[in-house]
């Protein structure tokens, strides 16, 4: 079956300017998480959906981080006023049967 | 809060050779996941193998297995027979019950060679 999807691929920006990350979850899976990989990094949580109700955000860095989940499937993560630390590979994976399977990430580059 | 440590930024191995990649965790919990994902150079990541803390057997898939010591609180991957197709960053990542978010390690390197 169809796996996780996101996009786009690939996303340039310059400073300032607001961006939306699209992630498509494995259908049937109630949970579904953002995390972020900067360079070279690991993945550091952003935040979780679990069916209907509210999401964990303790991960999130700033205010200028959102996210939103409409009917229970697709989910979209909003950065408004891009820095150039916002640079990273976005990741999105759903959850099913105690484990994640990941998409292919965004990279963004905030010029 | 949970912690995962990789020691090993980057690991070498000789095709068709075995490799050892190490990862300790810190956590009060009693019940817990463990996992073990491969990101390539595509940067899809890929589970490769999972390890439910309540099972005393070590998890083993094809030609990766781990050493689970619960104890030392420690999760090694083995790769036998590696393949060039082995070489990826790996993370070892800890979770809790169903359904929370997932604790990442740095990640190690692994290059293979022919």
């Amino acid at each position: 079956g169809a796996g996780v999807s996101q996009s786009p691929s690939n996303k340039v920006t310059e400073k300032g300017k607001d961006v939306e990350l699209r992630c498509d979850p494995i259908s049937g899976h109630t949970a579904l998480y953002w995390y972020r990989q900067s360079l070279g990094q690991g993945l550091e949580f952003l935040i979780y959906f679990q069916g209907n109700s509210a999401p964990d955000k303790s991960g999130l860095p700033s205010d200028r981080f959102s996210a939103e989940r409409t009917g229970g499937s697709v989910s979209t993560l909003t950065i408004q006023r891009t820095q150039q630390e916002d640079s990273a590979v976005y990741l999105c994976a759903s959850g099913g049967q105690e484990t994640q399977y990941f998409g292919p990430g965004t990279r963004l580059l905030v010029l | 809060a949970q912690t995962v440590t990789q020691s090993q930024p980057e690991m070498s191995v000789q095709e068709a050779e075995t490799v050892t990649l190490s990862c300790t965790y810190d956590t009060s919990e009693s019940d817990y996941y463990l996992f073990w994902y491969k990101q390539p150079p595509s940067r899809q990541m890929i589970l490769v193998i999972r390890q439910e803390a309540y099972k005393q057997q070590n998890a083993t898939e094809n030609r990766f297995s781990v050493n689970f010591q619960k104890a030392a609180k420690s999760f090694s991957l083995k790769i036998s027979d590696s393949q060039l197709g082995d070489a990826a960053m790996y993370f070892c990542a800890y979770g809790m019950e169903y359904g929370n978010k997932l604790v990442f390690g740095a990640g190690t390197i692994l290059r293979v060679k022919s």
